[in-house]
């Protein structure tokens, strides 16, 4: 089946620095990829949609200089918190779509602790 | 723009006995998915059942299955037989089929912590 992958699982940084969380489809090319913030006992949250090879769309609400988005390759999508903040600790989520599909295939997630 | 609302943030039920989850949606499209995912504690999201709008037929998958109504914009979840393995966060999701931008994503409900009782 598709495997969607993240890296890290857990990472701890330092407030003022940045972070990059990578999200990669294994075993299928992803034409868009999506990235979703989830805080303890809620629902996901959509931060931006990103299609290959064009600029992501960012959700009403979310800094799009902060939260940077790259989807250079059908396979890889990467989000960095630039200058994160304790405030930016949460679980990110990434998915993966084939265009035309009907499912969206999730990543395990990477928990992000800023001290 | 669309909404899903899971009104019940907790359900508890006994092992091998059948509970359903509550689902209910805004939309002004006929046509679109709707969506079961599972997150266990893991947190990995898993799909469970999927439903296209123009199926009248209701999804099933082993022993979950769906009440999907769409007049009433309804979309419920039955779990048979309940097993410890499903305690988790169960979350409905809605789809557009519309291919404009952002009507893509999928829009999820507030969640259901289903607990298992053994």
């Amino acid at each position: 089946g598709a495997v969607v992958s993240q890296h890290p699982s857990r990472v701890i940084c330092k407030s003022g620095t940045s972070v990059k969380i990578e999200c990669r489809s294994l075993d299928f090319q992803a034409t868009t990829m999506f990235w979703y913030r989830q805080f303890p006992k809620q629902s996901l949250m959509l931060m931006a949609t990103s299609n290959e090879g064009s600029k992501a769309t960012y959700e009403q609400g979310v800094e799009k200089d902060k939260f940077l988005i790259n989807h250079a390759s059908l396979t890889l999508s990467t989000l960095t918190v630039t200058s994160a903040h304790p405030e930016d600790s949460s679980f990110y989520i990434c998915s993966a779509r084939i265009v035309g599909a009907r499912e969206q295939y999730f990543g395990p997630g990477t928990r992000l602790t800023v001290t | 723009a669309q909404t899903v609302t899971q009104s019940q943030p907790e359900m508890s039920v006994q092992e091998a006995e059948t509970v359903t989850l509550s689902c209910t949606y805004d939309t002004s499209e006929s046509d679109y998915y709707l969506f079961w995912y599972k997150q266990p504690p893991s947190r990995q999201m898993i799909l469970v059942i999927r439903q296209e709008a123009y199926k009248q037929q209701n999804a099933t998958e082993n022993r979950f299955s769906v009440n999907f109504q769409k007049a009433a914009k309804s979309f419920s979840l039955k779990i048979s037989d309940s097993q410890l393995g499903d305690a988790a966060m169960y979350f409905c999701a809605y789809r557009s089929l519309l291919i404009i931008q952002g009507a893509q994503k999928l829009v999820f409900g507030q969640g259901t912590r289903l607990t298992i009782n053994p």
